[in-house]
């Protein structure tokens, strides 16, 4: 496609349930980008993938959170026993190669924790 | 950790009044960028700053990275019913640029 798509766009889970957010990069895109962004707060960063490899995952807030890009295009981000603070909007950005090109981000997937 | 301060926190200004917002921080910062985000969208990129006093425009849009590295600002003049939106400064500190840095946004509204 010609941007960045991310599924689902919505997603609502019961407290403890394990989600799994998809997101597929611009083709031809090296690098991607999870973001994590609370209502009324700006994106903060989870993790970053070059290709397959998983380079930085600083930002990921608990070992419930975990990020998979294992041939370098499609990457998924799962959150295993959702708790109620996990309900944000999980951003995804990629770019062309490397952290100092432009970024282009998805629309979001809007997670409800219940 | 690191902070962008961004101000003001919202804005509401006629059509055709021109608008600055900044963003601030404590730390020095390799660049600085702006990001607008509608509604149930992601941000898109508006404007990138790579040098120490670089001023930078894009359309109606002007932004400057800051002498001391640790501030930027973004102007926009004119402005027109579609400049409504949330508008997001963004920081890379690291050299190795693993992680961008946003700010809490500045949310703009602009009545015709």
């Amino acid at each position: 496609g010609a941007g960045v798509s991310q599924s689902p766009r919505y997603k609502v889970a019961k407290r403890g349930q394990d989600v799994a957010l998809r997101c597929d990069p611009i083709s031809g895109h090296v690098s991607l980008f999870w973001y994590q962004q609370a209502l009324g707060q700006g994106p903060e960063f989870l993790t970053y993938f070059q290709n397959e490899a998983q380079l930085d995952k600083s930002g990921l807030p608990s070992d419930r959170f975990f990020a998979e890009r294992p041939e370098g295009s499609v990457s998924t981000l799962k959150i295993q026993r959702t708790q109620q603070e996990d309900s944000a909007v999980y951003l995804c950005a990629s770019s062309l190669d490397g952290i100092r090109d432009i970024q282009y981000f998805g629309a979001g997937t809007r997670l409800s924790v219940l | 950790g690191q902070q962008l301060n961004q101000s003001p926190q919202s804005m509401f200004i006629q059509e055709g009044e021109d608008v600055s917002m900044n963003c601030t921080s404590s730390s020095i910062f390799n660049t600085w960028l702006w990001y607008k985000q509608d509604p149930g969208e992601g941000p898109v990129l508006l404007i990138a700053l790579y040098k120490a006093g670089e001023l930078t425009s894009n359309g109606r849009l002007t932004a400057q990275f800051g002498i001391t590295r640790k501030d930027s600002f973004l102007n926009i003049s004119a402005s027109i019913p579609s400049d409504v939106g949330i508008y997001f400064c963004a920081g890379e500190y690291n050299q190795a640029g693993t992680a961008l840095i946003f700010g809490k946004g500045t949310t703009l509204s602009v009545s015709s």
